[in-house]
């Protein structure tokens, strides 16, 4: 089924170790976001990229980055973990910038 | 910065309502709006996507409506059931950010 695969669906993690959630899209989409969604505070932008090759920094990119090598996979990755990183979090693409959003199933993350 | 609000937070009504759920945003300058639904524990499942130049959109028993100048969208349910019960969430595409801002979302139970 084409979509999105996220990879862990769910991570306990010590605080201070460090962690790579995967996201893996076979649309061929041009953009992909990370988001995380927490109770309250809703879904935030933690980075995007607009093209294979590029990235930029959302509303919430401290803690957090990513890599864009190619147009399908766009790895999310915490140096040292902290438990305010603990979140659920969303990849989504779009065919381009001003297109509508698909998301995968989630990675729900525990940092203890 | 554009901030989207979705009121109400919850909503309980029995099945055969019709129901309306709304959302706003304060930056008219948008290029898309995009109703999602989430069931518990799962992703974001696209709904209906309105562009910046249309109206509305309808897909089986949804409609929704877009009115830029108000800062306003409306999900419209029809005949509700119990397998609409999930949380709503808008996502609001601002074309000075070139992103999507996201609601926090309406909870919706249908009550058999």
């Amino acid at each position: 089924t084409a979509g999105i695969t996220q990879a862990p669906t769910s991570q306990i993690l010590a605080a201070g170790r460090s962690m790579t959630l995967r996201c893996t899209q076979d649309m061929r989409h041009n953009a992909m976001y990370w988001y995380r969604q927490d109770l309250g505070l809703g879904l935030r932008l933690i980075h995007y990229s607009n093209t294979a090759g590029t990235t930029g920094k959302g509303e919430v990119p401290d803690g957090y980055s990513v890599s864009r090598a190619n147009t399908d996979d766009f790895p999310l990755t915490l140096a040292s973990a902290v438990p305010s990183q603990t979140s659920v979090y969303f990849c989504a693409s779009s065919p381009g910038q001003y297109s509508p959003l698909h998301f995968g199933n989630g990675t729900r993350l525990t940092v203890t | 910065k554009q901030e989207v609000t979705q009121i109400p937070a919850a909503l309980s009504v029995p099945e055969g309502e019709n129901l309306v759920l709304n959302c706003s945003f304060t930056d008219s300058a948008i290029y898309n709006l995009q109703w999602f639904r989430q069931d518990p524990g799962k992703g974001l499942t696209s709904l209906l996507l309105i562009q910046s130049s249309q109206r509305e959109q309808t897909s089986g028993r949804l409609n929704a409506s877009l009115d830029k100048s108000s800062g306003r969208s409306t999900l419209y349910i029809a005949a509700s059931q119990p397998g609409d019960s999930a949380t709503y969430l808008c996502a609001v595409g601002d074309t000075n950010a070139g992103k999507s801002t996201f609601g926090d979302g309406t909870t919706l139970t249908v009550k058999p």
